[in-house]
């Protein structure tokens, strides 16, 4: 069964801070990895997709990375702001499976 | 602009009284899902289409029926409707399964 697991459950961190975000997965046939970011009732919001033959996305201050022998992936989120309070969820596809197979996500507060 | 549109965003109802959420998207994807949301259980798969006509069930199809009869629509229909669907529901798509999923605003159901 495809697991997707991630440590904290939540984080506070003061504004400027630089944080990393964990997410493991059980199954190492995996597509690819997804990092979500959700605001409390919105949507999902794509930030980054790894693939599985790379190792990491950067977009603006996030960079995600991806370690398939170790079933990891880590979101690195750069000089925090405020307005990254929200819960960020990562997601993979597995080969075979027709789905993303979801953690049940950080939620992560950045403090003024 | 590249979207997933959901309709109607909340909703309340009673049980038993048959009722449909929309979506639909424009990027001519012809993988769709959909996902319901509930505290402690995260995301789960409900339906999937691979493409116009062909639907498979997720992890929690029961209580639910989807159609694809094209390929940007890819309604959830729930016909006698129990308290136990109250949960926040999206839906997602993908230009085929295993690449980047783009997610609705989500639909906010109750059922009374």
């Amino acid at each position: 069964k495809q697991e997707v697991t991630q440590i904290p459950a939540a984080l506070s961190v003061p504004e400027g801070e630089n944080l990393v975000l964990n997410c493991s997965f059980t199954d190492s046939a995996i597509y690819n990895l997804q990092w979500f970011r959700q605001d409390p009732g919105k949507g999902l919001t794509s930030l980054l997709l790894i693939q599985s033959s790379q190792r990491e996305q950067t977009s603006g201050r996030l960079n995600a990375s991806l370690d398939k022998s170790s079933g990891r992936s880590t979101l690195y989120i750069a000089a925090s702001q405020p307005g990254d309070s929200a819960t960020y969820l990562c997601a993979e596809w597995v080969g075979g499976s027709e789905k993303l197979v979801f953690g049940k996500g950080t939620k992560l507060t950045v403090n003024p | 602009e590249a979207q997933v549109t959901q309709n109607p965003r909340y909703l309340i109802t009673v049980t038993g009284k048959k009722l449909t959420v929309t979506c639909s998207q424009n990027m001519n994807h012809e993988y769709m899902s959909w996902y319901r949301q509930d505290p402690g259980l995260g995301l789960r798969q409900i339906y999937y289409s691979m493409n116009v006509e062909v639907t498979d069930k997720g992890d929690v199809p029961e209580g639910y029926k989807v159609s694809r009869k094209e390929k940007r629509n890819f309604p959830l229909i729930l016909e006698s409707p129990s308290p136990n669907q109250t949960s926040l529901y999206f839906c997602a798509s993908s230009l085929q399964e295993g690449v980047e999923a783009f997610f609705g605003q989500g639909t906010r159901l109750t059922v009374v």
